[in-house]
């Protein structure tokens, strides 16, 4: 899998739109981005993911830049819930062998103010 | 969106016991299921991958006799710790999805203390 490369540390405003940054630049035709995030002491929650296309759902966004080298999550309007490391990863869509399972880097801790 | 759950949500046990921590995909059939674990201020670490009746693959460096993993049903997975020292103290999360080309959702997590 392509390796990915966030900010370590990002803090946003409450109620501002949060911006995460994540380089993928030697990412491959057939290999997604996804986002997740990591609360503190939980599990983590699925937010996005997307191949070449801008994606929304009813938690975020993410915007792919056209040559796919990165992409950016946007939060709209961040909560003070929305504290959390936010973990960008890249996977290739299917494949029997594993090669498409999730590997975690370190990613961005995001801290919203109030 | 899918939900996993572990059980149990943490585990304090002596030395030199065994340690089993389920997870279930709830709403969905997990063809293959992860096993991943966390370490305080660190990322998570891919420890094995099973699918549903098959022998689980092990990422290098994982023992695979410590680390027993069961994936008998396409809803439960198993991991037993085996013969656990302080050093297996951690976070273990589990993850399912249903297909190759399916989204992987996580469980909450176990955090095993080991005395």
């Amino acid at each position: 899998d392509a390796k990915t490369t966030q900010p370590p540390s990002m803090d946003c405003a409450e109620g501002r739109a949060a911006n995460l940054p994540c380089n993928h630049s030697t990412i491959s035709g057939n290999e997604y981005v996804y986002w997740y995030r990591q609360i503190h002491s939980q599990g983590p929650q699925y937010i996005i993911h997307g191949l070449k296309n801008n994606e929304t759902n009813e938690m975020a966004s993410l915007i792919i830049t056209e040559d796919r080298k990165s992409s950016t999550l946007i939060l709209p309007h961040a909560t003070l819930r929305d504290t959390a490391v936010y973990y960008c990863i890249v996977r290739v869509g299917a494949d029997q062998t594993g090669a498409n399972n999730l590997f975690f880097g370190t990613g961005t801790r995001l801290t919203v103010i109030p | 969106g899918a939900v996993v759950s572990q059980h149990p949500s943490w585990v304090i046990c002596k030395s030199g016991t065994s340690v089993k921590i389920e997870c279930r995909s709830l709403d969905f059939q997990a063809t293959t299921m992860f096993w991943y674990r966390q370490f305080p201020k660190q990322s998570l670490m891919l420890m094995a991958t099973s699918n549903e009746g098959s022998k689980a693959t092990y990422e290098q460096g994982v023992e695979k006799d410590k680390f027993l993993i069961n994936h008998a049903s396409l809803t439960l997975s198993t991991l037993t710790v085996t013969s656990a020292h302080p050093e297996d103290s951690s976070f273990y999360i589990c993850s399912a999805r249903q297909g190759a080309w399916e989204t992987q959702y996580f469980g909450p997590g176990t955090r095993l203390l080991v005395l």
